[in-house]
């Protein structure tokens, strides 16, 4: 199976542009790159998703590699209620099922 | 009404209750999932239910029972739990579909004793 790897924490000011990255070097041409995040005491939240094309949505974007081998999720003014743990998750070509990683832990400095 | 429901938000049983969890939601999704989620660690898939059939059962052990009695409504009847089974139990749903999303449940967190 797929899997991703992500860096188990990061550190960023308010109000300044977030770079998470994701390695999943072992993709499948079919599979989906799905970001969910996960705020302290709640379920999981749906933030992005894309293929092979970047992808902008309210939330935030996601820059995906020309390989496919990694990807990035980029928020891009970040407030104090972004700190999460942000999941980079494959979505199975086969089943629909998602891969989810570790995760990264984003803490916001005020 | 955009939320996926569950209750009870908190739930302390000994090894030898009975007791189930309950999710609920009312978007008209078809596919309704249970997760397990243990402390720093991202959920793991136990069950998925597809237009309220079992479709994926992830191995889970018996002591741990699934039910979709329609099409809102998803449970998991817990008996003779053990300890390493304390962990946030999450309800999540989604249309079925390839690309759709999953909207979760804020959890039950369950402790053994």
């Amino acid at each position: 199976d797929a899997k991703t790897t992500q860096p188990n924490s990061m550190e960023s000011n308010e109000e300044e542009p977030v770079h998470l990255p994701c390695n999943h070097s072992t993709i499948s041409g079919t599979d989906y790159i799905h970001w969910y995040r996960q705020l302290p005491s709640q379920g999981p939240e749906y933030v992005i998703h894309g293929l092979t094309s970047n992808v902008n949505n309210r939330m935030a974007s996601l820059a995906i590699a020309e390989d496919r081998k990694s990807s990035t999720l980029i928020l891009h003014r970040a407030t104090l209620r972004d700190a999460a743990v942000y999941y980079c998750i494959l979505r199975d070509a086969l089943n629909y099922q998602l891969i989810w990683g570790a995760g990264t832990k984003l803490i916001i400095k005020p | 009404d955009t939320e996926v429901t569950q209750t009870p938000k908190h739930l302390v049983m000994g090894m030898t209750n009975k007791k189930s969890l309950k999710c609920e939601q009312h978007m008209g999704h078809r596919a309704m999932y249970w997760y397990k989620q243990k402390a720093k660690k991202p959920p793991e898939l136990m069950f998925v239910y597809s237009y309220e059939k079992l479709s994926i059962n992830e191995s889970v052990p018996s002591r741990f029972s699934p039910e979709c009695p329609n099409s809102s409504l998803l449970n998991l009847h817990l008996h003779a739990l053990q300890p390493e089974d304390s962990a946030l139990y999450l309800c999540a749903s989604r249309f079925p579909g390839t690309h759709e999303k999953l909207f979760f449940g804020s959890g039950t967190q369950l402790s053994v004793l």
